[in-house]
């Protein structure tokens, strides 16, 4: 079975940092290119960028809002892949998913893990 | 403001057809794959179609997606008050390198 588990989330300070975690499994995790998405309190689905296996050119791209403060990286040798988050601002409180990009959708989704930055 | 238009809710009663409509540019929609999603806030999302009108294994086929343009369209039939959850189109942004969503319809089974 195809599964992605989501975890590292937690409560924190604005200016902090966080790295989540995506632990793939059923599926070749080196061979597949990988997407962050979040979804922030009573707003709808925001993406957050995209990783490519390593075989592939071309950066990881990354949407506006976090670009420079969001950096995603993988471990093929631990199927997971990772959102490191720094400079956290409040309106970075939002449920992470990571997704499996197929070609050209999101096929696969994790179930989600909260972040909540407060002071 | 997304970059994907969609209509914030539709509603419908049960065994009825809905549309949801999702509004882009010559950029993304007029130019890339459609995928759409089903949501129900606390689980993960599903894909119900994608490359416009592909649904994968295990999706019924009261779901269907069409694309014209620079508009895509989901239609459900036989409305089941399972059905109701957010739905969300999307698609890659070439003038953006990013993917982009829509902002999300509220499907109502009344």
């Amino acid at each position: 079975e195809v599964q992605l588990v989501e975890s590292g989330g937690g409560l924190l300070k604005p200016g902090g940092s966080l790295r989540l975690s995506c632990a793939a499994s059923g599926f070749t995790f080196r061979d597949a290119w990988m997407s962050w998405v979040r979804q922030a309190p009573g707003k709808g689905l925001e993406w957050l960028g995209r990783i490519k296996r390593k075989t592939d050119s071309g950066p990881t791209d990354y949407a506006a809002p976090v670009k420079g403060r969001f950096t995603i990286s993988r471990d093929d040798s631990k199927n997971t892949l990772y959102l490191q988050m720094n400079s956290l601002k409040t309106e970075d409180t939002a449920v992470y998913y990571c997704a499996w990009y197929y070609y050209s959708y999101m096929d696969v989704w994790g179930k989600g893990t909260t972040v909540t930055v407060s002071s | 403001q997304s970059v994907l238009t969609q209509p914030p809710s539709v509603s419908a009663a049960p065994g009825q057809k809905v549309t949801i409509s999702c509004s882009g540019s010559s950029s993304n929609i007029g130019n890339n794959y459609v995928s759409w999603y089903q949501h129900l806030p606390g689980t993960a999302p599903k894909v119900l179609i994608y490359d416009n009108n592909k649904r994968p294994s295990g999706i019924p086929d009261r779901f269907s997606g069409s694309k014209s343009g620079t508009s895509a369209t989901l239609g459900i039939t036989g409305l089941q008050t399972g059905d109701e959850a957010d739905y969300y189109c999307g698609t890659w942004d070439s003038s953006l390198s990013a993917w982009v969503f829509g902002g999300g319809t509220k499907l109502t089974v009344l």
